[in-house]
């Protein structure tokens, strides 16, 4: 089945800087990469996916990279604000909705 | 917010005990996916149900088992209650093969 490395576990930014969050996937058959946001005690919720047809995708200052050679993809979060503090999750899947996430990473933004 | 529900949003139970959690999809979804988050780790796939038909599980024993109804609402089942089934319990309903909507979780712990 797959498998997905997220790294890393914990990034301390300043505002303003920049973030990336990297995931390596073991499946080549996998093709459908989304990224969740999880706050303390909430449901996780999707804030940008990319598909194995596109190498890259924005969303205002979120981006997804996407290296299906080298398997893997990355979140890049540009002028971060301390409102992006939250628990990052990377994804997977090959079909049929069946995410296989990673572990996570806890991002804290200071003001 | 997505549409998606889940009752009860916590529950203490006691080892060997069973439990049933419920969750209503978002309205015309037809595939629900059960997930378990353990505590400081990313969300584990249970199990899917597409049209009231089990369409893939995770590595989970039988204990775990669902239903779905014809209106697509689901149940998760956990029969024999052990101190590691402690966790949140996520469902996300969509589409298949459809960007996956999660509900706020039922928080379980077993004494």
């Amino acid at each position: 089945g797959e498998n997905v490395e997220q790294h890393p576990s914990t990034l301390s930014v300043q505002e303003g800087d920049s973030a990336v969050i990297k995931c390596t996937y073991s499946d080549s058959a996998s093709n459908y990469f989304p990224w969740y946001k999880q706050e303390l005690g909430k449901r996780p919720q999707l804030i940008i996916d990319i598909r194995s047809n596109v190498g890259e995708k924005k969303d205002q200052r979120i981006a997804v990279t996407l290296n299906k050679t080298a398997k893997h993809f990355s979140l890049h979060i540009t002028e971060t604000q301390p409102e992006d503090s939250a628990v990052y999750f990377c994804a997977a899947t090959s079909g049929y909705s069946t995410l296989t996430f990673g572990k996570g990473t806890m991002l804290l933004v200071s003001p | 917010e997505t549409g998606v529900t889940q009752s009860p949003t916590h529950l203490i139970k006691t080892r060997g005990q069973q439990v049933t959690l419920r969750c209503s999809s978002q309205s015309g979804h037809n595939t629900v996916s059960w997930y378990q988050q353990a505590l400081g780790q990313g969300p584990q796939f249970i199990f899917q149900y597409y049209r009231e038909e089990e369409n893939g599980r995770g590595n989970f024993p039988p204990r775990f088992s669902g239903l779905q109804f014809p209106n697509y609402s689901s149940e998760l089942n956990v029969n024999a209650l052990e101190l590691d089934d402690s966790a949140l319990y996520l469902c996300a309903s969509s589409l298949l093969q459809g960007e996956q909507f999660f509900g706020p979780g039922t928080r379980l712990t077993v004494l």
